[in-house]
């Protein structure tokens, strides 16, 4: 089956720090991967699709200098939260799409990166 | 917009069969996804619908109304490990293949 990785598994920073959070798709390529925030008890909120050799497009009211988003090849997409403060801390998820599908076809999700800003 | 609406909570028995609705209202339609979210992790695949009817795989179903916005997952011969959150997802087809997800339900299954 399709396996997503994420590293860091949990990571914390200090206020004013940045943070970087790598998503890799181990067994198939992934042209676009999909970048959501989750807080507690609360659903995913999409924060910015990420296109392999291109710019990542950004949802409303992300902002796009906070978290930057690079998907170099087509199996390896970066979230970089640069100076992260408390209220940046949540549950970071990617998902990957594998390129072979047609239509909207499934996502495959990494297992989420836990963020925690003192 | 974009608006995805499921309930909340919902409480069943071990062995009942439970189902969760879904109502939709996006700019397109490109399918929609069932997801199970167990609390600390990360979402996993359910099933997909992007035709009308019933799509059954196992103790999980799912169904779709694409004129009525609607969808439904059906859950059978409940296990505690049910227990979980189910996200409502639908890709609007807005281009780049994004998904919407509604906030939602968390199933508590009880002895």
């Amino acid at each position: 089956g399709a396996v997503v990785s994420q590293h860091p598994s949990w990571v914390i920073c200090k206020s004013g720090t940045s943070v970087k959070i790598e998503c890799r798709s181990l067994d198939f390529q992934a042209t676009t991967m999909f970048w959501y925030r989750q807080f507690p008890k609360q659903s995913l909120m999409l924060m910015a699709t990420s296109n392999e050799g291109s710019k990542a497009t950004y949802e409303q009211g992300v902002e796009k200098d906070k978290f930057l988003i690079n998907h170099a090849s087509l199996t390896l997409s970066t979230l970089t939260v640069t100076s992260a403060h408390p209220e940046d801390s949540s549950f970071y998820i990617c998902s990957a799409r594998d390129k072979r599908l047609a239509g909207a076809g499934e996502q495959f999700f990494g297992p989420g990166t836990r963020l925690t800003v003192l | 917009g974009q608006n995805i609406d499921q309930p909340t909570e919902m409480t069943a028995t071990e062995g009942a069969i439970v189902q969760i609705n879904c109502t939709y209202q996006t700019s397109g339609f490109n399918g929609l996804f069932w997801y199970q979210q167990h609390a600390g992790e990360a979402p996993t695949f359910l099933s997909y619908n992007v035709l009308d009817g019933l799509e059954e795989k196992g103790r999980f179903s799912s169904f779709l109304s694409r004129s009525k916005g609607y969808s439904y997952l059906l859950l059978k011969e409940l296990q505690m490990k049910d227990s979980a959150s189910y996200l409502c997802a639908v890709s609007p087809n807005t281009g780049g293949f994004k998904t919407i997800f509604g906030a939602g339900t968390r199933l508590f299954v009880k002895a």
